[in-house]
């Protein structure tokens, strides 16, 4: 595709409930990177891929949090029985091969109430 | 882990003047560093970026100095118009995943 493509865009959750964000990377990036947002924040490091392999998860926040890349393309992370603090901006990004340029797509907003 | 510091956290600059926005990082490892620009609402989009054999780097207006002695690295953007009104963020990495700074809002003013 033209860019790193993410959905749903926007999502409202209620506490408690299981959440999965998807990402559709640049065709042929190898790397794949997941990244949270809060307002007004930089974004922080989740969890990065090369192909199907999950090469570092060291900064998902909790083991509710889950990602997975299982035909080396299309990724999803899962939020279970997600919380307050679990509202900001998701941004999925892709890279060529580790080191290339970055790109990111344009985010997935969740709202926990 | 990487650190990395970004200032100012605002900026507020006159059409036509010049901003510069400074960053500090820790890793000694660090050897790539671009520079976002995110609208409001939309994705981060890389505008500069400078891989650490290079000390200096310029595409029009806008302009990336490193320097690894100190591991700074910074950005200029000369003659600024109301439409580089955006939050820039400066990142860090040594090959794979990026840290990023904490954010300039730069405001230009007509």
């Amino acid at each position: 595709g033209a860019g790193v493509s993410q959905s749903p865009r926007y999502k409202v959750a209620k506490r408690g409930q299981d959440v999965a964000l998807r990402c559709d990377p640049i065709s042929g990036h190898v790397s794949l990177f997941w990244y949270q947002q809060a307002l007004g924040q930089g974004p922080e490091f989740l969890t990065y891929f090369q192909n199907e392999a999950q090469l570092d998860k060291s900064g998902l926040p909790s083991d509710r949090f889950f990602a997975e890349r299982p035909e080396g393309s299309v990724s999803t992370l899962k939020i279970q029985r997600t919380q307050q603090e679990d509202s900001a901006v998701y941004l999925c990004a892709s890279s060529l091969a580790a080191g290339n340029t970055i790109y990111f797509g344009e985010g997935s907003w969740l709202t926990v109430v | 882990g990487e650190n990395v510091e970004q200032h100012p956290s605002t900026l507020s600059v006159q059409e036509g003047d010049s901003a510069v926005i400074k960053c500090t990082y820790s890793d000694s490892a660090s050897n790539y560093f671009p520079w976002y620009k995110q609208e409001l609402g939309k994705r981060p989009q890389l505008i500069i970026d400078i891989r650490s054999n290079v000390g200096e780097k310029k595409d029009q207006r806008i302009a990336v100095t490193l320097n690894k002695t100190a591991k700074h690295f910074s950005l200029h953007i000369t003659e600024t118009q109301p439409e580089d009104s955006a939050v820039y963020f400066c990142a860090a990495s040594g090959g794979r995943a990026l840290t990023f700074g904490s954010g300039t809002r730069l405001q230009v003013q007509p």
